[in-house]
């Protein structure tokens, strides 16, 4: 069963939106929230990362928003560049466990 | 500098072959994961390890096994390759101290017809 679910599947943007990914989760026991991005042809390499003692998470233009009581966090990406054309997965694991629970993924192209 | 290879690159195979794909890593990490990597369904785990001699069955392991002899290598074997089984293949590895990081190898391209 899928335990991380992540919309939308595709998303398209202008060069300075905002582009938002979702990713819903069913197991309380998870932790660790991490995104990965995954150029083509490359494999996917950690992002950004969040635990649930925190609500947010920002690092350069990529900010991990989380809500515990939803079981929801996503991922925003500021004044987005062409550059930032990806694959983004969510994830999440247990910390006593070291197996990520991926979503399908998001190809997010950002227009010039 | 560390790394994680994978080979082939590429595959062709015909249904029914065994086909081994390679994982070398020189992190010295424990932790071992191979993943299929297929459209709306985002990246499946297989098999993992945690050690030399330890290997798991992820959620989708039907028609493929792994062995573990050393650190460096998590071969993964399809028994006999059947034309679901055309993917794109990503190993990766990790430290269980820390945040659970990935380290992703470059993905192999395997083709069952």
């Amino acid at each position: 069963q899928q335990q991380v679910k992540q919309s939308p599947q595709s998303l398209i943007v202008q060069k300075g939106g905002i582009p938002i990914i979702n990713c819903a989760y069913e197991n309380t026991a998870f932790d660790y929230f991490p995104w990965y991005q995954q150029f083509p042809g490359k494999g996917p390499a950690l992002l950004i990362a969040i635990r649930p003692d925190v609500s947010e998470k920002k690092e350069g233009r990529f900010t991990i928003s989380f809500n515990k009581s939803a079981k929801q966090f996503s991922l925003h990406i500021m004044d987005s560049q062409p550059g930032d054309s990806a694959t983004y997965f969510c994830a999440a694991s247990k910390t006593s466990g070291s197996r990520l629970t991926f979503g399908e993924g998001t190809q997010l192209t950002v227009n010039p | 500098d560390a790394e994680i290879t994978q080979s082939p690159r590429h595959k062709i195979t015909e249904t029914g072959r065994q086909v081994t794909l390679a994982c070398h890593q020189t992190w010295n990490h424990n932790n071992m994961f191979w993943y299929r990597q297929d459209l709306g369904h985002g990246l499946r785990l297989i098999h993992y390890s945690y050690g030399v001699q330890d290997t798991n069955k992820g959620e989708v392991s039907d028609g493929y096994s792994v062995s573990r002899s050393n650190t460096e290598d998590l071969p993964l074997t399809l028994e006999s390759a059947a034309s679901s089984q055309t993917s794109v293949y990503f190993c990766a590895s990790g430290d269980r101290v820390g945040l659970n990081e990935q380290f992703f190898g470059p993905g192999t391209r395997l083709t069952v017809l």
